[in-house]
């Protein structure tokens, strides 16, 4: 079946240095979203890719979808303690397909 | 506030028992989705519902089920509860029906199985 992976799974960082987390899909996506989970809270939607190659940015978060459409990155540049919490990529085969959510990267950031 | 209610916030029962967790979807959002998250590991999807009919099955056991009702809230109903279906139960709601809708999570339900 469709499996949606995430590297790394910790991330421990400076405050002020930058962060990436990689998701890779077994099969080709329609579209890939992103969500944040703060400890102790539920996950929250930040951006939807669905063009092969696109790029977006929210001020200091940086999203990519792949050519291929089976990889996406998220890179947050000068990390602060706000950006605590764990990152899930999720993604479909079709619009219509079930969203299978990738076992997420914990990011922690050191004051 | 994401517009998805879901309880209880919190379950206690014994091993053996059956529950039944409830969500209300956001107004206007006809898809509902339901996700396992064990402590500190991913969000499993269970099952998907689209505007009262079953859409997409996961990884959903047999002592599991869940329906929509007519006014689109769900509910999940778990069995012969064990030790290890202790929890966090998302609910998640979406428009669907459009395409790439994002979904919107309710804050879980919390069940400990003793």
């Amino acid at each position: 079946g469709q499996q949606v992976m995430q590297i790394p799974q910790y991330q421990h960082v400076q405050e002020g240095e930058d962060f990436t987390t990689y998701c890779n899909s077994s099969t080709t996506l329609s579209n890939i979203q992103w969500y944040k989970q703060r400890p102790g809270g539920h996950p929250v939607f930040l951006i939807q890719l669905v063009k092969s190659g696109e790029v977006k940015k929210q001020k200091r978060l940086t999203f990519q979808f792949g050519e291929a459409k089976k990889n996406s990155s998220l890179h947050i540049t000068a990390t602060q303690t706000t950006d605590v919490g764990t990152y899930f990529c999720a993604g479909r085969k079709t619009s219509y397909d079930k969203v299978i959510f990738g076992p997420g990267t914990s990011l922690s950031v050191i004051p | 506030d994401s517009g998805v209610t879901q309880t209880p916030k919190h379950l206690i029962t014994a091993t053996g028992q059956r529950v039944t967790l409830r969500c209300s979807p956001r107004s206007g959002d006809l898809s509902v989705y339901w996700y396992q998250q064990s402590l500190d590991q991913g969000l499993q999807f269970l099952i998907q519902y689209y505007n009262g009919e079953e859409r997409a099955k996961g990884n959903i056991l047999e002592r599991f089920s869940a329906q929509q009702f007519p006014d689109l809230h769900s509910e999940l109903n778990l069995s012969s509860l064990e030790l290890g279906d202790s929890a966090l139960y998302f609910c998640a709601s979406s428009v669907e029906g459009l395409v790439n809708s994002p979904l919107h999570f309710g804050n879980g339900t919390r069940l400990t199985v003793t």
